[in-house]
């Protein structure tokens, strides 16, 4: 059991650029979240993925964020015309489908917009 | 809508020493809650998770607590070490997703 592994760790950009960022959960997980983190908060739910269908996407989503899970495994969060208010650290985790849904977070992306 | 508060907001401590920290939901609705740890700059590590049925939880030198119907968990960290400094975030299951608070700094001194 590798972990859940989040590429790439670091990722800046100048503001109107497009970013993309990589998910791979833990193999059989059919649960994927994604959270974004400012300095000194905890985490904020951003979307949930069971298997490949996106069932919930929270407000803090706007229209320039955009998340798929295409065959249920890895994840790819997009965002586009990225704004400095988008720096933050972007972090996945997933949960086994059956059992108490104890979520694994990955080391997150790291996003510095410039 | 579930809020989630960690008090304090920071923590020194010698090291040897025993401590609590707290954590204060809005909403008792909740399956289940869960600790974590994060070291700077780094992601979050699952510490323990209680099921809503469940008062309290025990791994190592940690021990938390659930008192569902006051809204509150305590985490429990016997004879710190300064290996113990980090931040720890509780998070409450509320449907899909986890509601976090901001997290305890703690710092423990050799």
């Amino acid at each position: 059991d590798t972990g859940v592994s989040q590429n790439p760790r670091h990722k800046i950009t100048k503001r109107g650029q497009n970013v993309t960022f990589r998910c791979d959960p833990i193999s059989e997980h059919n649960r994927l979240y994604w959270y974004r983190q400012t300095l000194g908060q905890g985490p904020e739910f951003l979307t949930y993925f069971q298997n490949e269908a996106q069932l919930e996407k929270s407000r803090l989503l706007s229209d320039r964020f955009s998340a798929e899970r295409p065959k249920g495994s890895f994840s790819t969060l997009e965002i586009q015309r990225t704004e400095q208010g988008d720096s933050a650290m972007y972090l996945c985790a997933s949960s086994p489908r059956q059992g108490t849904w104890e979520q694994y977070f990955g080391p997150g992306t790291r996003l510095t917009v410039t | 809508k579930q809020e989630v508060t960690q008090i304090p907001a920071a923590l020194s401590v010698p090291e040897g020493e025993n401590l609590v920290l707290n954590c204060s939901f809005t909403d008792s609705a909740i399956y289940n809650l869960q600790w974590f740890r994060q070291d700077p700059g780094k992601g979050l590590t699952s510490l323990l998770l209680i099921q809503s049925s469940q008062r309290e939880q025990t791994s190592g030198r940690l021990n938390a607590s659930l008192d569902k119907s006051s809204g509150r968990s305590t985490l429990y960290i016997a004879a710190s070490q300064p290996g113990d400094s980090a931040t720890y975030l509780c998070a409450v299951r509320d449907g899909n997703k986890l509601v976090f608070g901001a997290g305890t700094i703690l710092r423990v001194k050799s």
